[in-house]
């Protein structure tokens, strides 16, 4: 069993729709937790980072931490077309220690 | 500011055939990593430099060697590659201590 599962999709939306990206993980030493985008043919960029339990917003952006369930979440509102990219969680035990990643989620936004 | 810089961005080998995956940061970081994505598999690290001088196995280390040259610059080499090591490889680089990791553009390796 991986340490991080992340459904691969692919996800297709209509513009504007909400989105909803998810991880589960077995490791309860896990205690920070990110999100990146990656565009097509393009390396990983970091979107969302928190640290523990509790949601963390930024824009259309909301990340959620639930430890006692070991899941983690992305939501994304008012989704639009430039949205579409793979979302792949990532966390890690320790600041700057090595991080695990999800197999990523392929989303696409349809105008 | 280029950010990480990698060559070279394709590549075909035949099996047994060797080479080097250069890259380069110059964000002045500390720490380096080369990563593997295979579809369904998500990244996966191969080798990691936490500073200059230093290198650890991540979890993927068979079949590659590391080198981090100087501060800027850690190069993976394929010493006799097989079809297996076909895949997307990323470099990134982050400062000490910090998980925002940057990554660079990928170098897509066919190995046949």
């Amino acid at each position: 069993q991986k340490e991080v599962e992340q459904d691969p999709g692919p996800l297709s939306v209509p513009e504007g729709a909400i989105v909803s990206l998810n991880c589960t993980y077995s490791n309860s030493a896990f205690q920070y937790f990110m999100w990146y985008r990656q565009y097509s043919r393009k390396g990983p960029e970091l979107l969302m980072y928190t640290y523990s339990s509790g949601n963390k917003e930024d824009g259309r952006f909301t990340a959620q931490v639930d430890k006692s369930s070991k899941y983690i979440s992305l939501f994304i509102r008012d989704s639009q077309p430039s949205d579409s990219a793979t979302y792949l969680c990532a966390m890690t035990r320790n600041q700057g220690g090595k991080l695990i990643f999800g197999q990523g989620t392929e989303l696409s936004v349809k105008p | 500011n280029a950010g990480v810089t990698q060559t070279p961005k394709f590549q075909v080998l035949k099996t047994g055939q060797s080479m080097t995956l250069q890259c380069a940061q110059d964000m002045n970081h500390n720490s380096m990593y080369w990563y593997r994505q295979d579809p369904g598999m998500g990244l996966r690290l191969i080798y990691y430099s936490a500073s200059e001088g230093t290198t650890d196995k991540g979890e993927v280390p068979n079949g590659y060697n590391v080198s981090r040259l100087n501060k800027r610059e850690f190069s993976l080499r394929l010493e006799s590659a097989a079809p297996s090591q076909t895949s997307v490889y990323f470099c990134a680089s982050s400062e000490q201590n910090r998980d925002e990791q940057y990554f660079g553009p990928g170098t897509r390796l066919t190995v046949t």
